[in-house]
């Protein structure tokens, strides 16, 4: 089925470890976005991208990295995990600049221990 | 600064309506979202209102849209036990780019037989 996909769906990382999340589309969408869901909140925004080759920080990008070498994948990079990084983080791709017609992965669950 | 409130939770009889309330704090919002989260998934993006509707309805949702008073809302009818879920306001300030979008922290919604 055509979507977003995210792998894994659920990690636990130890305390300095690193680790890449992996999101793919097959949609062809320009914009491509990470978000993390912290227990009873909304999205937080930590990095996002209009197209290959470029990249934007969002509102929360400390502790993260982000590449966009294909439209296809937008891979998330977490360096020296931290117990604050502990959270759901969705990958989400757009058509249209405006996010109405947004499509989202399942999750990554991780867990920082 | 930008902020979305919504309740925490709701409780609906099944086939009764169920109404989600939101609040925004930027007048200038151009874009009013409603996504609908599942538990274990990713969000989806029910529907959406641009600034200068007071109405929109797709099936069995209607959204209102009071710019007055900066409140949105959610109408399902005849609401079903799938619709069980969490309910996300989001509003985009700038009108512009997904990338500022800012999400309510959610509502539970539950559905009692």
């Amino acid at each position: 089925n055509a979507g977003v996909t995210q792998t894994p769906k659920f990690r636990i990382l130890k305390i300095g470890q690193s680790m890449t999340l992996q999101c793919a589309q097959d949609m062809n969408h320009n914009y491509m976005y990470w978000y993390r869901q912290d227990p009873g909140m909304g999205l937080k925004l930590i990095y996002y991208s209009v197209g290959a080759g470029i990249t934007d920080k969002g509102e929360v990008p400390n502790g993260y990295n982000v590449s966009r070498s294909t439209t296809e994948d937008f891979p998330l990079r977490l360096e020296l995990a931290a117990p604050s990084q502990t959270s759901v983080y969705f990958c989400a791709s757009d058509s249209e600049v405006r996010g109405t017609e947004a499509f989202f992965g399942q999750g990554t669950r991780l867990t920082v221990v | 600064g930008e902020d979305v409130e919504q309740s925490l939770f709701l409780s609906v009889r099944e086939g009764d309506s169920s109404v989600i309330n939101c609040t925004y704090t930027d007048s200038s919002s151009t874009y009013l979202y409603w996504y609908k989260q599942e538990p274990g998934a990713g969000l989806q993006l029910l529907t959406y209102i641009f600034s200068n509707m007071d109405m929109k309805q797709d099936q069995r949702l209607t959204v209102l849209l009071n710019k007055k008073d900066k409140h949105l809302s959610l109408r399902i009818a005849d609401t079903q036990t799938g619709d069980s879920a969490i309910y996300f306001c989001a509003e985009n300030p700038t009108g512009s780019s997904a990338s500022k979008i800012i999400f309510g922290s959610g509502t539970r919604l539950s559905i009692r037989p």
